[in-house]
């Protein structure tokens, strides 16, 4: 399967520790991007990169919250100092670049890292 | 960016055609209308997207009004497998927007 992997699957931690989610995207997807759900909500857009360039940033990540894709292939999503209110499933996705120009916007989804914070 | 707005929650019969409703009414004339639907514990996935004209795949078709200003996904046969929330998005496409923004979407129960 070589579809969107997230690792782990699920993080129970205690208030006040640092977590850290990783993403591998689809081979050759150019955009990556990190979302964030929680219950009852739809996933709300956290970070976009375009290869290894950080190219938008949304004012929910707070400076407790940074995101990383070093060569342009993985990426990483830290949380220092978690708080309960992260306690949410963190979602990446990833998409291909479109070379004609019909970009149409499809995302491929992983199934989520789940986080608790106790 | 450009609201949705769709009912919290629709019920159907296995087997029988299911119509959610998206109204898209400050639409504008570059915007995709995309529908992603999210099953029990997964990530969200693309179900199928238009622009202007109507769209068939092997997932479901989406029927565009002509003005634009909203448009229907439609399941022919829903299954217990289609019971998921559904998503309709307006995705800008060109210049450096490359982000989709998600409402609450449409809770489908498809009954046996």
């Amino acid at each position: 399967d070589t579809g969107v992997s997230q690792n782990p699957r699920h993080k129970i931690t205690k208030r006040g520790q640092n977590v850290t989610f990783r993403c591998d995207p689809i081979s050759e997807h150019n955009r990556l991007y990190w979302y964030r759900q929680t219950l009852g909500q739809g996933p709300e857009f956290l970070t976009y990169f375009q290869n290894e360039a950080q190219l938008e940033k949304s004012r929910l990540l707070s400076d407790r919250f940074s995101a990383e894709r070093p060569k342009g292939s993985f990426s990483t999503l830290e949380i220092q100092r978690t708080e309960q209110g992260d306690s949410a499933m963190y979602l990446c996705a990833s998409s291909p670049r479109r070379l004609a120009g019909d970009n149409t916007g499809e995302l491929f989804f992983g199934e989520g890292s789940r986080l608790t914070v106790l | 960016d450009a609201k949705t707005t769709q009912p919290n929650s629709m019920e159907s019969n296995e087997e029988e055609p299911v119509h959610l409703p998206c109204n898209h009414s400050t639409i504008s004339g570059t915007d995709y209308i995309h529908w992603y639907r999210q099953l029990p514990s997964q990530g969200p996935e693309y179900v199928i997207h238009g622009l202007t004209s109507n769209v068939n795949n092997r997932m479901a078709s989406l029927a565009i009004a002509e003005d634009r200003k909203s448009s229907t996904l439609i399941l022919h046969r829903a299954t217990l497998r289609d019971a998921a929330v559904y998503y309709c998005i307006l995705y800008h496409s060109g210049g450096s927007n490359y982000k989709l923004t998600f409402g609450k979407g449409t809770l489908l129960t498809v009954n046996p």
